[in-house]
């Protein structure tokens, strides 16, 4: 099956600094979703982008299908900040979404 | 408010002790699915269902049954616990599949 991978697995950060996470797949897909998970275990749906560059306040994501890899970038970075941020892809129809082991983000004030 | 209500939200039980975890969306969606999430393992898609009477086995559905009877419901039925089962699991739910996916707030479920 699918291979997801996300780098890097941990991550640690001062309040007001910017990331880049990045997901790698190994095959072309129809379908990649960001997800935070918060330090509460609730998981929130960041971005659908199966390609292209999306925005919303301080993240952004952008997806290169053709060289599969995303990438969910994080400006001014806040301790709400914090929690493990998953990737998950879909290869094609019919095929269930397949997530990566998550990068965990810690900002500390 | 939109929303994917699962129940309860904590569980403890013994072996072999049947039990049901609900789950409900009130945003029309065809698409539900089950996940648990173990550490180190990350999350792993239980079952799945693309619309009413259409269900599916995803990557681990060994010791677990579900139902979609109604649109709304997706039920996670463990017939007989054990501790393996031991987790924190999630339904899902989109408009259909490789559409946008919205969680639950999870179930803890401990097995003894």
């Amino acid at each position: 099956g699918i291979q997801v991978e996300q780098s890097p697995p941990d991550l640690i950060l001062q309040e007001g600094a910017n990331s880049t996470l990045r997901c790698n797949f190994s095959d072309s897909v129809n379908n990649l979703q960001w997800f935070h998970q918060n330090p509460w275990g609730q998981l929130i749906n960041l971005f659908y982008i199966p390609s292209g560059t999306k925005q919303n306040g301080r993240l952004s994501a952008t997806t290169v299908a053709t060289e599969r890899y995303s990438l969910l970038y994080i400006s001014s970075s806040q301790t709400t900040d914090s929690g493990v941020y998953f990737c998950a892809v879909e290869r094609s129809g019919n095929t269930p979404l397949v997530f990566g082991k998550g990068t965990r983000l810690s900002v500390i004030a | 408010e939109a929303q994917v209500t699962q129940n309860p939200r904590y569980l403890i039980t013994v072996t072999g002790k049947k039990l049901t975890v609900t789950c409900s969306q009130n945003m029309n969606h065809e698409y539900m699915s089950w996940y648990r999430q173990d550490p180190g393992l990350g999350l792993r898609q239980i079952y799945y269902s693309m619309n009413v009477e259409v269900t599916d086995k995803g990557d681990v559905p060994e010791g677990y049954k579900v139902s979609r009877k109604e649109k709304r419901n997706f039920p996670l039925i463990l017939e007989s616990p054990s501790p393996n089962q031991t987790s924190l699991y999630f339904c899902a739910s989109s408009l259909s599949l490789g559409e946008k996916l919205f969680f639950g707030s999870g179930t803890q479920l401990s097995v003894l």
